[in-house]
């Protein structure tokens, strides 16, 4: 089955400083998907990186996919103390039509002190 | 901004208990979801609904399970005799279109 597996499990660092974080997956996927989640709330969808596409930028956001190594990464560049919270990849398998369904890896605990 | 609501946001009840768990998902979607995350773990997908019926569930999803749409507008869960492992945060979502937009959680405790 698809999963995102994600490094580090956690990540510390200082305010202004860039976070990168890992995800791989095991089979072919229609698209990547990364998701914050603050402590105790729901899922926040960040950005999508379609299988043809190597690269993405949204904001402070970069995704990189690579199909060869079934793998992405997500990098936050100058960091805030908000962008505290957990990060999921979350790869997507088409159940017919346009419904799909998403599967999540264990996610990054991301901590930006101050 | 449209948005994904879930009632209530915390649920304890008693191991057996039957527990309804519910979502109003966003007005023109028409796709929905159950997800669960048992604390500290993965977020698990449980159970895609469209036009009125189950489109796949998995295998977490067994026969104490069971979604509705009674009226248009809400989206529930029933869980008809909640176990233990049945404690976990519950994540409604809806979807047309792009992105799954995912409401807030219930976090449900099975005592």
């Amino acid at each position: 089955s698809q999963q995102g597996e994600e490094d580090p499990q956690a990540l510390s660092i200082q305010e202004g400083e860039n976070a990168t974080m890992n995800c791989s997956y095991k089979t072919s996927i229609n698209n990547l998907q990364w998701y914050r989640q603050n402590s105790g709330r729901g899922l926040v969808h960040l950005i999508l990186i379609r299988s043809n596409e190597r690269e993405k930028h949204s904001g402070r956001l970069r995704v990189t996919l690579d199909t060869s190594k079934k793998s992405s990464s997500l990098l936050i560049t100058a960091s805030r103390a908000a962008d505290t919270a957990s990060y999921f990849c979350a790869t997507v398998r088409t159940l017919g039509g346009s419904n799909y369904k998403l599967t999540f890896g264990k996610g990054t605990l991301l901590t930006v002190n101050p | 901004e449209p948005e994904v609501t879930q009632t209530p946001s915390h649920q304890v009840t008693q191991m057996g208990q039957e527990v309804i768990l519910r979502c109003v998902p966003i007005s023109n979607h028409l796709y929905f979801y159950w997800y669960r995350q048992i604390l500290g773990q993965k977020v698990e997908f449980l159970v895609s609904f469209y036009n009125n019926e189950i489109s796949e569930k998995s295998e977490i999803f067994d026969d104490q399970f069971s979604v509705e749409r009674p009226d248009g507008s809400n989206f529930t869960l029933k869980i008809r005799s909640t176990k233990l492992e049945d404690s976990a945060m519950y994540f409604c979502a809806s979807y047309m279109g792009y992105e799954q937009y995912f409401g807030p959680g219930t976090r449900l405790t099975v005592t």
